[in-house]
């Protein structure tokens, strides 16, 4: 399986924008770039995906750089029930978890 | 999206016992899997939930500890068998529904092994 490499954690402002960033150089020509997370005492959820294009939905933006080899998480305005561990992952027939970043919001 | 009910969500067992537990789906859905969260860490996958055939496990889980059905599209069980404290974790049911990009994942099953 393609690996993805992102930060162990991060923290950010309340209502302020948060980059989460994803490396995945092994990435192949047919991966599909996933983001999950993870709130506290819950599964996991969906929260975006991609192949080539930047994507926007109502939860965030993917932004994916031009050889695919990266990509971004952005919320554009975080809360504290943003506070999660947000997942990058490189989509097969089925899903692979990596350690993922652990976002903290101050307030 | 799909809704999953998982059953029951937290339990205690005494080590030797093998608990049962359910995934229901309000829809058919193209896939199930099952997945073990061990304290403090990221998701592990334990196998894929074939209906009608046997399961297929990842490296590292057997049939004989994890035993898997699924005998229709909407419902799965996992057990897992006589238990030891290093099984107590979350256990996941996740599913993917046609038309859905996303996986839909269950509320999880707290288990604790004394």
């Amino acid at each position: 399986d393609a690996k993805t490499t992102q930060p162990n954690s991060m923290e950010s402002n309340e209502e302020e924008p948060v980059h989460l960033p994803c490396n995945h150089s092994t990435i192949s020509g047919t991966d599909y770039i996933h983001w999950y997370r993870q709130l506290p005492s819950q599964g996991p959820e969906y929260v975006i995906h991609g192949l080539t294009s930047n994507v926007n939905n109502r939860m965030a933006s993917l932004a994916i750089a031009e050889d695919r080899k990266s990509s971004t998480l952005i919320l554009h305005r975080a809360t504290l029930r943003d506070a999660a561990v947000y997942y990058c992952i490189l989509r097969d027939d089925k899903i692979i978890f990596g350690k993922g970043t652990r976002l903290h919001i101050l307030p | 999206s799909a809704v999953i009910s998982q059953k029951p969500s937290r339990d205690i067992c005494q080590r030797g016992t093998s608990l049962t537990i359910q995934c229901q789906v309000d829809s058919q859905v193209t896939m199930m899997f099952w997945y073990r969260q061990q304290p403090g860490q990221s998701l592990t996958l334990i196998a894929t939930a074939n209906q009608g055939s046997e399961a297929t496990y990842e490296s590292g889980f057997v049939i004989d500890k994890f035993p898997i059905s699924r005998p229709n599209l909407t419902f799965s069980t996992l057990t897992v068998s006589n238990m030891s404290p290093e099984d107590s974790s979350i256990y996941l049911c996740s599913v993917i529904t046609p038309g859905q990009y996303g996986y839909t994942f269950g509320s999880g099953t707290r288990l604790t092994v004394v």
